[in-house]
């Protein structure tokens, strides 16, 4: 079975600090993994993905992801956090894009 | 842009209804889904279809069953609205293999009374 979990409901950091937001999974071969995002009254956007190679992904908006496969997590982070980056993200896993639960992030100015 | 479009942004129904929630893709995409968005549950599968006419059940199906006749057309119908299904229901799209992202449309609050 394929499962995904966000650890954290809520992460809270101050502007231009940097954020992590926490993801680990559970898949059986090679895992295909994704970070979404939601603000507030909208549908979800697409932010990165890890499917082969590099453990380092870079995606939209300033924001990357390392793969651990050892740790089998895959964290969402950025050097330098702004209060526009509050919203709602997720980590999917899997060809059926099994979700986890969303972690709220607040950057406080 | 992929666009991924939802009949309606908010929809109240009457327990026992017969619902109808409509998506429509415009970048001819294989896959197509439907979730619903709960708090502290994240997104769970409903449904999913990887071609006209084929699809497969998520995690969640009890209550609901869905149509896809078009390839740029995903339905979803709940057979008998109960006041468990008020949620956020979201479509969304994407090529063919898993390793695609997907195309999420805006969204469907449903609420059943």
């Amino acid at each position: 079975a394929q499962s995904v979990a966000q650890p954290e409901d809520q992460v809270n950091v101050a502007e231009g600090n940097p954020l992590t937001v926490k993801c680990t999974y559970s898949v059986s071969g090679n895992p295909y993994l994704f970070w979404y995002v939601q603000y507030p009254n909208r549908g979800l956007q697409f932010l990165l993905k890890y499917i082969t190679g590099d453990n380092l992904v870079k995606g939209s908006y300033g924001f990357e992801a390392e793969f651990n496969k050892s740790q089998t997590s895959f964290h969402l982070k950025k050097p330098s956090a702004l209060v526009s980056d509050s919203a709602l993200y997720f980590c999917a896993v899997g060809r059926k894009f099994y979700f986890g639960s969303g972690t709220k992030l607040n950057v406080k100015p | 842009d992929v666009k991924v479009t939802q009949s309606s942004r908010y929809l109240v129904k009457r327990t026992g209804e017969k619902v109808f929630l409509e998506c429509v893709q415009d970048m001819d995409h294989e896959n197509m889904f439907w979730y619903r968005q709960d708090p502290g549950l994240g997104l769970r599968l409903i449904y999913f279809s990887y071609d006209v006419k084929m699809k497969e059940k998520g995690d969640i199906p009890e209550g609901y069953s869905v149509s896809r006749e078009k390839k740029e057309r995903f339905s979803l119908i709940l057979e008998s609205a109960s006041t468990n299904q008020t949620s956020m229901y979201l479509c969304a799209s994407s090529l063919g293999a898993g390793t695609n992202e997907q195309y999420f449309g805006p969204g469907t609050r449903l609420t059943v009374t």
